[in-house]
């Protein structure tokens, strides 16, 4: 299997763009999660999926910030309009049971 | 509620030292326990894990042992080498909770030659 797949790998944009991340998880894989990564805050947990449905979305900054899994092999994460604290490390994890299978992650960054 | 505990780093060791990085948890209900690394650049891999009281979960000279009397999973290596540098995150995952897992804050090891 090639593993969870992330897209873009990194992604520079200017203030008030949309960004969209994508990610394509493990095949039979049945939960997926969504993590922002910066060193003031570390590694938080932003929303996650279960059978393409949202169970959790309390870490979602704000409305800003939407995520969708329209089915079991893809999901987006996008940011409308982006800010530049906004800049982060975002990675894209799959589960079937236990254990979560990160993606390489996509680097944000927004001027 | 749940969380996990971890020592604060960064750790600086230098090459062929013992390592130990502690982690404690609080958990309602019986936790799996996981140990992830994470190199520079890269996404968390999972490490090591450990599903019930007394397992050792093992894995590249990497050990840890679930121990239910004092709600902990340390990680331990005999001799680490510069190529252990990374940051080290311990997790928990209550049954039931579809993978979700609540992640200490992580621990950054830097082995020096």
């Amino acid at each position: 299997d090639a593993g969870v797949i992330q897209s873009p790998r990194h992604e520079v944009t200017e203030m008030g763009q949309e960004v969209t991340l994508r990610c394509k998880p493990i095949s039979g894989h049945n939960s997926l999660f969504w993590y922002r990564q910066t060193m003031m805050r570390g590694l938080e947990l932003l929303i996650y999926f279960n059978n393409n449905v949202p169970i959790d979305d309390s870490g979602m900054p704000e409305d800003r910030f939407s995520a969708k899994m329209p089915n079991a092999s893809f999901s987006t994460l996008k940011i409308q309009p982006s800010e530049p604290r906004d800049s982060a490390v975002y990675f894209c994890a799959s589960s079937l049971e236990t254990e979560q299978y990160f993606g390489p992650g996509t680097r944000l960054t927004v001027t | 509620g749940n969380s996990v505990t971890q020592m604060e780093g960064p750790v600086t060791l230098s090459e062929e030292a013992f390592l130990t990085i502690n982690c404690t948890y609080t958990a309602t209900g019986y936790p799996s326990l996981f140990w992830y690394v994470q190199y520079p650049g890269e996404g968390l891999q999972l490490l090591l894990k450990a599903t019930k009281a007394d397992d050792k979960g093992s894995n590249k000279g990497f050990e840890a042992t679930y121990r239910k009397e004092t709600t902990s999973f340390h990680l331990e290596k005999g001799s680490v080498q510069v190529s252990d540098s990374a940051v080290y995150f311990c997790a928990l995952s209550i049954g039931g909770s579809q993978g979700n897992l609540i992640f200490g804050k992580g621990t950054k090891l830097s082995v020096k030659p």
